[in-house]
């Protein structure tokens, strides 16, 4: 089945910096790669997802770039705020099951002011 | 609009007892995804429905786990015997349609086996 990890495991950076958490995959027909964002206590939520069309995708402060080659992924996200601090997670299809997906282990940002 | 709902929101229960967490998806989705999230973790799929199909449970760590979906809607995840390592959060998400769409989280169901 489909693997997918996630790096770092911790992020910590000043208000202003940015931010760059990774993901890589194994599974090469992979076509959908969203990033959730949990905070404590909430279940995860959407923030940027891209599929195997394009190899970039902005919005706003937040970008994700796809290397399909290199089966690989990345949240990138600029002037940190706060706000930002959460419990960030990459996914990739799950395999044989077309819709479920498999999660990464998570980044803990925590962005200081 | 609404989103996905789930309750409780908090189950404390003792080991060997049966216990039964129920998800309210989005009204229209098609969808809908157990998944188990342990502390510290990532999240673990557990079950997924998609319409009339048979639901694929290949996540399911047991047979003391179930799920059903009545109607295409409401969903009852069901630990029968629970045990300590039974102990996590346990999200249900749901979708329009299914396979590569957005999958909406609910708040989760924080299940502690004493």
């Amino acid at each position: 089945g489909e693997n997918v990890e996630q790096h770092p495991s911790t992020l910590s950076v000043q208000e202003g910096d940015s931010a760059v958490i990774k993901c890589t995959y194994s599974d090469s027909a992979s076509n959908y790669f969203p990033w959730y964002k949990q905070e404590l206590g909430k279940g995860p939520q959407l923030i940027i997802d891209i599929r195997s069309n394009v190899g970039e995708k902005k919005d706003q402060r937040i970008a994700v770039t796809l290397n399909k080659t290199a089966k690989h992924f990345s949240l990138h996200i600029t002037e940190t705020q706060p706000e930002d601090s959460a419990v960030y997670f990459c996914a990739g299809p799950g395999g044989t099951s077309y819709g479920k997906l498999t999660f990464g282990q998570g980044t803990i940002l925590t962005v200081h002011p | 609009g609404a989103g996905v709902s789930q309750s409780p929101s908090n189950k404390v229960t003792e080991k060997g007892k049966d216990v039964e967490l129920r998800c309210d998806p989005i009204s229209g989705h098609t969808a809908l995804y157990w998944y188990r999230q342990s502390l510290g973790q990532g999240l673990e799929f557990l079950i997924y429905f998609q319409g009339n199909s048979a639901p694929d449970k290949s996540g399911l760590p047991s047979d003391r786990f179930s799920a059903e979906r009545t109607g295409g809607s409401v969903s009852t995840l069901t630990i029968q015997r629970t045990q300590q390592e039974d102990s996590a959060v346990y999200l249900c998400a749901s979708s329009l349609v299914g396979g590569a769409d957005t999958q909406y989280f609910g708040p989760g169901t924080r299940l502690t086996v004493l």
